[in-house]
């Protein structure tokens, strides 16, 4: 079945800086891929997602890039706030969401 | 915003005893789910249900019922608690037409 790779299990960036967290997968029927956010002590929040019809998606600070291709995709937190702070979830599915195969996270820690 | 309340939010049960882990949605999603987590395991999903009266398995069942008598309400049931089901469980709803998860903010279970 489809496994997901998260490869930074904890990542330290300065503030300000730019942040990058890779997944990879190895269903190529997967086509859909969110990212989700979990604050210290509290549930996960959806944060953006990449559909396979495209390659590259952006919602403010956050970039998703997808390489079908290497199957691969990945999030970039651009300039980089202390509020950033958290531990975050990569996730690939055939979208439905009960197929939701989930990497085992990246802690993100932001230096002053 | 859209709210999914778990209850309760730490529990420590004995092994062989029963545990119920409550979930309610004031979403109005059809779609609810119960996952676990450990540490360097991401997000497994144990049960989900696509509306009242339906139950399905996920990718790790085994010691797990689930229950949702209710399009608001889902449970998780270990009828024989162990050891090895020392946890986080999240519980989710989503909508069949979209794809973002709403999740509670946890319950911690020590079975000891």
């Amino acid at each position: 079945g489809e496994k997901v790779e998260q490869h930074e299990s904890t990542l330290s960036v300065r503030e300000g800086d730019s942040a990058v967290i890779n997944c990879t997968y190895t269903d190529t029927a997967s086509s859909y891929f969110p990212w989700y956010k979990q604050e210290a002590g509290k549930g996960l929040h959806f944060v953006i997602d990449i559909r396979s019809n495209v390659d590259r998606k952006q919602s403010q600070r956050l970039i998703v890039l997808l390489d079908k291709k290497a199957k691969r995709f990945s999030l970039h937190i651009t300039a980089t706030q202390p509020e950033d702070s958290a531990i975050y979830f990569c996730a690939a599915s055939m979208d439905s969401n009960y197929q939701l195969i989930w990497g085992s996270g990246t802690k993100l820690i932001i230096k002053p | 915003e859209a709210a999914v309340t778990q209850s309760p939010r730490n529990k420590v049960a004995v092994t062989g005893g029963k545990v119920t882990l409550s979930c309610n949605q004031t979403n109005n999603h059809n779609n609810m789910y119960w996952y676990r987590q450990d540490t360097g395991h991401g997000l497994r999903l144990i049960h989900y249900s696509y509306g009242a009266g339906s139950t399905e398995k996920g990718d790790i069942p085994d010691g797990y019922k689930a229950s949702r008598p209710s399009q608001e309400n889902f449970s998780l049931i270990l009828e024989l608690a162990t050891p090895s089901q020392t946890s986080v469980y999240f519980c989710a709803s989503g909508d069949s037409s979209q794809n973002t998860l709403y999740f509670g903010a946890g319950t911690r279970l020590s079975v000891l």
